[in-house]
């Protein structure tokens, strides 16, 4: 059973350009949603978090969309760049009320920006 | 500030062997938790220790096993190692609890032949 799916499983987006990449989860006790950014031969790293009381967060060029009627969250990248090209992963977990201590991942995003 | 550290960075093992993976995260940080990551699974969380106790493990068989030692550092275990073992294992810590804010070393790279 997939509690997070995210699509699409790749993306091409020409420099300058805005890169959406989009999540649903099912389990409605999920309190948290981070987006992780992973390179090649490297272990993901944090990139933005979101908890539910709050439908949008921006940091800098990334901007994390929240729909808690819709169970969605999506991750926006504005003026993408080179060097943002690699494979984003959402995830959700339980925090407050009961945690089961662990993050579910969807299956990533490989990120191509072209310059 | 030192990130997370595992070690060795790769491994080459034989099917039927055995191997321990070695984890040490950022000081101050006594949760640590370990992910298999593989091409057609992603990311599949293994176990949780938080103060050398396993909080929630996930859906792997036994071999599967691992420990966490007063100093928060942590170690994994598989043992009669299978093919399908290959994969890049994580070891992630955080400060808080429960759960927020994982960072992630760069892990282990396991081949199995």
């Amino acid at each position: 059973q997939q509690q997070v799916k995210q699509s699409p499983q790749s993306l091409i987006v020409q420099k300058g350009g805005i890169s959406i990449i989009n999540c649903a989860y099912e389990n409605t006790a999920f309190d948290y949603f981070p987006w992780y950014q992973q390179f090649p031969g490297k272990g993901p790293a944090l990139l933005i978090a979101i908890r539910p009381d709050v439908s949008e967060k921006k940091e800098g060029r990334f901007t994390i969309s929240f729909n808690k009627s819709a169970k969605q969250f999506s991750l926006h990248i504005m003026d993408s760049q080179p060097g943002d090209s690699a494979t984003y992963f959402c995830a959700a977990s339980i925090g407050s009320g009961g945690s089961n201590y662990k993050l579910t991942f969807g299956k990533g995003t490989l990120l191509t920006v072209n310059p | 500030k030192a990130g997370v550290t595992q070690t060795p960075r790769y491994l080459i093992k034989t099917r039927g062997q055995q191997v321990t993976l070695s984890c040490s995260p950022i000081s101050g940080h006594r949760s640590v938790s370990w992910y298999q990551q593989t091409p057609g699974q992603g990311l599949q969380f293994l176990f949780e220790y938080f103060s050398e106790t396993q909080r929630n493990k996930g859906n792997f068989p036994g071999r599967f096993s691992g420990r966490q030692f007063s100093n928060s550092r942590s170690e994994m275990n598989v043992s009669t190692l299978e093919l399908g073992d290959s994969a890049l294992y994580l070891c992630a810590s955080t400060i808080y609890s429960p759960g927020y804010g994982y960072t992630f070393g760069s892990g282990t790279r396991l081949t199995v032949v």
